[in-house]
């Protein structure tokens, strides 16, 4: 069975600091990897995913994540966080020889920004 | 931009009753899914829907849940009796494809509380 474990609940950086909220699966075969960003009042919007092919993967707004097999890890980066950026981050799979699209989410990340 | 759609936002209910959910997906998409957050807690996959019939559902989506897509445009979940605990954020999702690496567009959720 699949699973998502994400680390830390909550992340707070400074505004223009690096971000990296912590994402690590076990899946018996290499799942698909999504990342969604959930701001408040809105349903999840996708970030960025990783299907196949080169393992760094940019999304939109400045993110970027890696698959790392070795690691079962597809940690979120974004070089320089904004005050916008201040929202819930869901980590997902879903597994590539199924044919429901089935998603298994993580317990998300809430991402503080301070001034 | 083509968005997923969900009413009411909030709904408050009395344990044992009827409620009925409804989502609007993207109008090109074929593939439907529910998924529920309970507060604190993972978002949890319930059901997935392709041509008029259940893909996958999960333990969760017991006989007291149902899904249909009463005409070409909605997607409805039902919960016949409910119960304390089917308190949570109830979100909809649609995609063009099934296939486990296409994106899954979210609604904004219903906020389900049951008294």
């Amino acid at each position: 069975a699949q699973s998502v474990t994400q680390l830390g609940s909550h992340v707070s950086v400074s505004e223009g600091a690096l971000v990296l909220l912590r994402c690590n699966y076990s899946s018996s075969v290499p799942p698909y990897l999504f990342w969604y960003v959930q701001y408040p009042n809105q349903g999840l919007q996708l970030l960025l995913k990783y299907t196949t092919g080169a393992t760094l993967v940019k999304g939109i707004n400045g993110f970027e994540a890696e698959f790392k097999k070795s690691e079962t890890s597809f940690h979120l980066t974004k070089p320089s966080a904004h005050m916008s950026d201040a929202a819930e981050y869901f980590c997902a799979v879903s597994d590539p020889l199924g044919n429901t699209g089935k998603l298994i989410f993580g317990q998300g990340t809430t991402l503080q920004v301070k001034p | 931009e083509p968005e997923v759609t969900q009413t009411p936002s909030h709904q408050v209910t009395q344990m044992g009753q009827e409620v009925i959910l409804r989502c609007v997906p993207i109008s090109n998409h074929l593939y439907f899914y529910w998924y529920r957050q309970i507060l604190g807690q993972k978002v949890e996959f319930l059901v997935s829907f392709y041509n008029n019939e259940i893909s996958e559902k999960s333990e969760i989506f017991d006989d007291q849940f149902s899904v249909e897509r009463p005409d070409g445009s909605n997607f409805t979940l039902k919960i016949r009796s409910t119960k304390l605990e089917d308190s949570a954020m109830y979100f909809c999702a649609s995609s063009e494809l099934v296939l486990g690496a296409d994106t899954q567009y979210f609604g904004p959720g219903t906020r389900l509380t049951v008294l």
